[in-house]
C-alpha cells in the first residue's frame, strides 16, 4: 500500500518566516508533486520532480522553491511566507516515466500565515 | 495554457438518483483522464480513470465516458448513496509530460 506522509497536518507561521514542508513516500516512486488546494480553484501545481535533484516549475511557482536530495523526500520551501500563501498544501507521488499514472496524495498540510 | 473546466461546482441529489459531472479539456494531446474523490478532511484518491484509446469504462456504480473529438469527459454515478458525498476532481495529462491539470472540483451532496 502506497504511503505518502507530510511532516505537519497544521502549521501556523508569521509573515516573512521561512517555512519548510516535507513529504516522504515509501514506494520508490520517481515522480513527486506539490499542489496547493484552494476552494473553487481545485488543485494547482506548484512544482514537481521526476528524479533526484531534478525539479520543474508548475503553474504557480512564484514565492516557492523545492528540494529533492533523496528519491523518497520532496520538500517545499516558502522563502518568506506571505498571507496569500495561506492554503492547504498537498504532496503527491507517482511511478513511471509516462506521466500518465495514478497520483497518490499525502494527507495535506493546512498552513496559516499571520 | 492548458486547462480543465469542470461543471457543476455543486451538485445535490437524492439518494438513489444518478449524478453526472462533466469536464472539458483544452490540450488535444491529453490521453489520460483520472477522477479523484476527496472526502471531507481526507486526501484525494483515484476512483476511476480512462485512457484515450477507449470511449467508456465502468466500475460497479461509476462510469466514465470520453469524447475525444469534443474534448469532453464525464463521470456518472448511479444509485447514489450518502457515502458518495465528497468533492470530485477530474484531471487530464499526457504521455511524455508530467503535469496533471485538475478541474476546480464538484462538491456532491447525496441526501438520504
Amino acid at each position: 500500500d502506497v504511503k505518502v506522509t507530510q511532516s505537519s497536518r497544521y502549521l501556523v507561521k508569521r509573515t516573512g518566516e521561512k517555512v519548510f514542508l516535507e513529504c516522504v513516500q515509501d514506494m520508490d516512486h520517481e515522480n513527486m508533486f506539490w499542489y496547493r488546494q484552494d476552494p473553487g480553484l481545485g488543485l494547482r501545481l506548484i512544482y514537481f520532480s521526476y528524479d533526484v535533484k531534478m525539479k520543474e516549475k508548475g503553474d504557480i511557482p512564484e514565492g516557492y522553491s523545492v528540494s529533492r536530495e533523496k528519491k523518497e523526500r520532496f520538500s517545499l520551501i516558502l522563502e518568506s511566507a506571505s498571507t496569500n500563501q495561506t492554503s492547504m498544501y498537498l504532496c503527491a507521488s507517482s511511478s513511471g516515466t509516462r506521466g500518465t499514472n495514478e497520483q497518490f496524495f499525502g494527507p495535506g498540510t493546512r498552513l496559516t500565515v499571520l | 495554457g492548458e486547462n480543465v473546466e469542470q461543471h457543476p461546482s455543486t451538485l445535490s441529489v437524492q439518494e438513489g438518483d444518478s449524478a453526472v459531472i462533466k469536464c472539458t479539456y483544452s490540450d488535444s494531446a491529453s490521453n489520460y483522464f483520472p477522477w479523484y474523490k476527496q472526502e471531507l478532511g481526507k486526501r484525494p484518491q483515484l476512483i476511476i480513470d480512462i485512457r484515450s484509446n477507449v470511449g467508456e469504462k465502468k466500475d460497479q456504480r461509476i462510469a466514465v465516458t470520453l469524447n475525444k473529438t469534443a474534448k469532453h469527459f464525464s463521470l456518472h454515478i448511479t444509485e447514489t448513496q450518502p457515502e458518495d458525498s465528497a468533492v470530485y476532481f477530474c484531471a487530464a495529462s499526457r504521455s511524455g509530460g508530467f503535469k496533471t491539470i485538475f478541474g476546480a472540483g464538484t462538491r456532491l451532496f447525496v441526501k438520504a
